[in-house]
């Protein structure tokens, strides 16, 4: 079975755009994450989804959206790009009913904001 | 709101030693799941932990759950070089509440 990947690795972009972040789930998986992680700290919830609905938001303002396809791929965008915004995104894919067999994380997608 | 604590943030041990990282919570947790994260690279899944004082085993790594399932903590026995990375602990309160990511501890193995 395949990993979760993430497209692109790298992005820069100049403040004030948007961006789409791309994620291919595990195969099998139902369920996919979002994460900012920035430097030296622990991953930042953003959002999940569960069968292409939204269930659970962290602290992150509506400019960041996402959504999950019926292949259970999914995308992660921002809009009005801040200076901030600069990190690592993360998404991890699971199965809502096996969720004590944990979450799979993809290498993630370094978005510089210029 | 909801606080999760790690501690130590950084430590730094010589190959062979024993090394243990805690997390404190402020609220009941559910149950916890630890990660590993390599420098450079993503979180891996090590264990999820779900009963009052449930201790797993695996291979040199021991995680356990405290009683009151408030805290938990890692340890590894014998550090080798391979351990190096940032330990996280990782919980959410239901299925449908925000995940939390505890800030980590940072492991450095000296050959």
């Amino acid at each position: 079975e395949t990993g979760v990947t993430q497209s692109p690795t790298h992005l820069i972009k100049t403040r004030g755009q948007q961006v789409t972040l791309r994620c291919s789930s595990q195969s099998g998986h139902n369920t996919v994450s979002w994460y900012q992680q920035a430097l030296g700290q622990g991953p930042q919830f953003i959002f999940q989804y569960y069968r292409e609905e939204e269930n659970g938001r962290g602290n992150f303002p509506p400019r960041f959206s996402g959504l999950q396809f019926p292949n259970y791929s999914s995308e992660l965008n921002v809009n009005a790009l801040e200076l901030d915004d600069s990190a690592l995104y993360l998404c991890a894919s699971g199965t809502m009913a096996r969720a004590s067999a944990g979450y799979t994380f993809g290498s993630g997608t370094r978005l510089t904001v210029v | 709101g909801q606080q999760v604590m790690q501690i130590p943030q950084y430590q730094h041990v010589q190959e062979g030693e024993d090394f243990t990282t805690y997390c404190n919570s402020s609220t009941t947790l559910s149950n916890i799941q630890w990660y590993k994260q390599r420098p450079g690279g993503h979180p891996v899944f090590l264990i999820q932990l779900v009963k009052s004082g449930e201790v797993k085993k695996q291979k040199r790594l021991t995680f356990q759950f405290g009683e009151a399932k408030k805290n938990s903590s890692l340890h590894i026995t014998a550090t080798q070089t391979t351990d190096v990375g940032t330990y996280f602990c990782r919980w959410r309160k239901t299925s449908y509440d925000k995940v939390i990511f505890g800030p980590g501890t940072s492991l450095s193995v000296i050959p």
